[in-house]
């Protein structure tokens, strides 16, 4: 089973831009991989932000996009608010099966 | 627009059986999406326990595998996760999702003595 790894924390100013990313222990993330997104406030359930490497919900904030980078899954954050502070996790399929990095802490400060 | 509501108890004990229902409103179980459990222990990340896609064909973390069961109850437009010999290691926040886009409120199960 992969290994996925992410930053552990990010720090961003507000109004400002902040890459997170999303990596396999098997090599390059793929489209077929079909990284997903999700932010996660204190006490509250996951919510997704992006699906299939780069797809937003109808929820999901314009400043958030997502893409791949460097062969990494990316998740950008453009014009850092407040409410984005929030842990942020990427999960990639591989066989059938799902497999969740291990959260980036973004803090806006 | 997807609504899940998830059922089960909170406190489950050692070497028995966790089972929780989701039940799903606003879309038919058996028209597409994957349906699907994740869980979160206290303070820690998210670990995906597997998936049911709408025909029945179902799909498991490998470390969770020989414990697991995910199914469907088309005639109630729910499923369930079954997941037994529990230990205080699977105490943790369990969330059902459909395709990983529509979260359930997430049950707290406690396996204790």
């Amino acid at each position: 089973q992969a290994v996925v790894t992410q930053e552990p924390s990010l720090t961003v100013s507000p109004g400002g831009t902040v890459t997170l990313t999303c990596g396999s222990s098997t090599g390059s993330v793929t489209s077929g991989h079909y990284p997903y997104w999700f932010q996660q406030k204190p006490g509250q359930a996951p919510r997704t932000l992006i699906y299939d490497t780069n797809n937003k919900h109808s929820w999901t904030p314009a400043r958030f996009s997502g893409s791949l980078l460097g062969g990494k899954a990316a998740l950008t954050l453009s014009g850092a608010q407040p409410e984005d502070e929030a842990d942020y996790y990427c999960i990639l399929y591989s066989g059938g099966a799902g497999v969740f990095g291990g959260g980036t802490k973004v803090t806006v400060l | 627009q997807v609504q899940m509501q998830q059922s089960g108890p909170g406190l489950v004990k050692p070497s028995e059986t966790l089972s929780l229902i989701c039940g799903v409103s606003g879309y038919s179980i058996t028209s597409g999406y994957h349906w699907g459990w994740i869980r979160q222990p206290p303070g820690k990340g998210l670990e995906w326990i597997g998936s049911i896609n709408h025909v029945g064909s179902a799909s498991y973390n490998p470390s969770l595998k020989s414990r697991v069961t995910i199914s469907l109850d088309t005639s109630k437009n729910e499923y369930s996760l079954r997941l037994n010999s529990v230990t205080a290691a699977d105490t943790a926040m369990y969330y059902c999702v459909a395709s990983l886009g529509y979260w359930g409120q997430g049950t707290l199960v406690t396996v204790s003595s």
